[in-house]
């Protein structure tokens, strides 16, 4: 049970390059989010979904694109880098149950665009 | 909108030492509360949690109480050790809408011998 995972690791790219980072999660969750990191921030909500097929825009989600064709992976992609996407990103998962849903996270992706 | 406040770090303590982080929240209804911690390298982990006012959530040593009057979540821990050495987070959750979370900026704790 490999949790959440997070491809790449590690990026860096050139200003108006696009790149796509991969979430996957083999919990059978429904939720999964987007989030980044940036210092003296907090993690921001990028964008997020509810269910295969669906997504939602969060707090900052100008300049980023979401898919979620399969329900264990959630697609975060740049279609033009610019160097204020500088960030670590976290992909997040969490299940429909109740109403206290813990969120598990990836290990992170950090980006640099140049 | 819903926001989450905690206090600045960094935070330096020595082993043994008392720990108390400071968080508060602004929400309109009533939110759930959390405190993740991020160790070096790492994605965020979930330490403990409180779903309504009172409740106390506790792990690891760690305990935060859930005050409505103060709108406060404080984090406390009776004896640090070394191995504490990370960044919490505070955060809230609404009931529904996707179970977002809110958090605040973090508080980075550094435990010395």
């Amino acid at each position: 049970n490999a949790g959440v995972t997070q491809t790449p690791k590690f990026r860096v790219l050139k200003t108006g390059q696009s790149m796509t980072l991969l979430c996957a999660q083999d919990m059978n969750h429904e939720y999964m989010y987007w989030y980044r990191q940036d210092p003296g921030m907090g993690l921001r909500l990028i964008h997020y979904s509810v269910g295969e097929g669906t997504t939602a825009k969060g707090e900052v989600p100008d300049g980023y694109n979401v898919s979620r064709l399969k329900k264990q992976n959630f697609l975060l992609g740049l279609e033009s880098a610019a160097p204020s996407q500088t960030s670590v990103y976290f992909c997040a998962s969490s299940m429909l149950q109740g109403l206290v849903v813990e969120q598990y996270f990836g290990p992170g992706t950090r980006l640099t665009v140049t | 909108g819903d926001s989450v406040t905690q206090m600045e770090g960094p935070v330096t303590l020595s082993e043994e030492a008392f720990l108390t982080i400071n968080c508060t929240y602004t929400a309109t209804g009533y939110p759930s509360l959390f405190w993740y911690v991020q160790y070096p390298g790492e994605g965020l982990q979930l330490l403990l949690k409180a779903t309504k006012a009172d409740d106390k959530g506790s792990n690891k040593g760690f305990e935060a109480t859930y005050r409505k009057e103060t709108t406060s979540f404080h984090l406390e821990k009776g004896s640090v050790q070394v191995s504490d050495s990370a960044v919490y987070f505070c955060a809230l959750s609404m009931t529904g809408g996707g179970n977002k979370l809110t958090f605040g900026t973090g508080t980075q704790l550094k435990v010395e011998l």
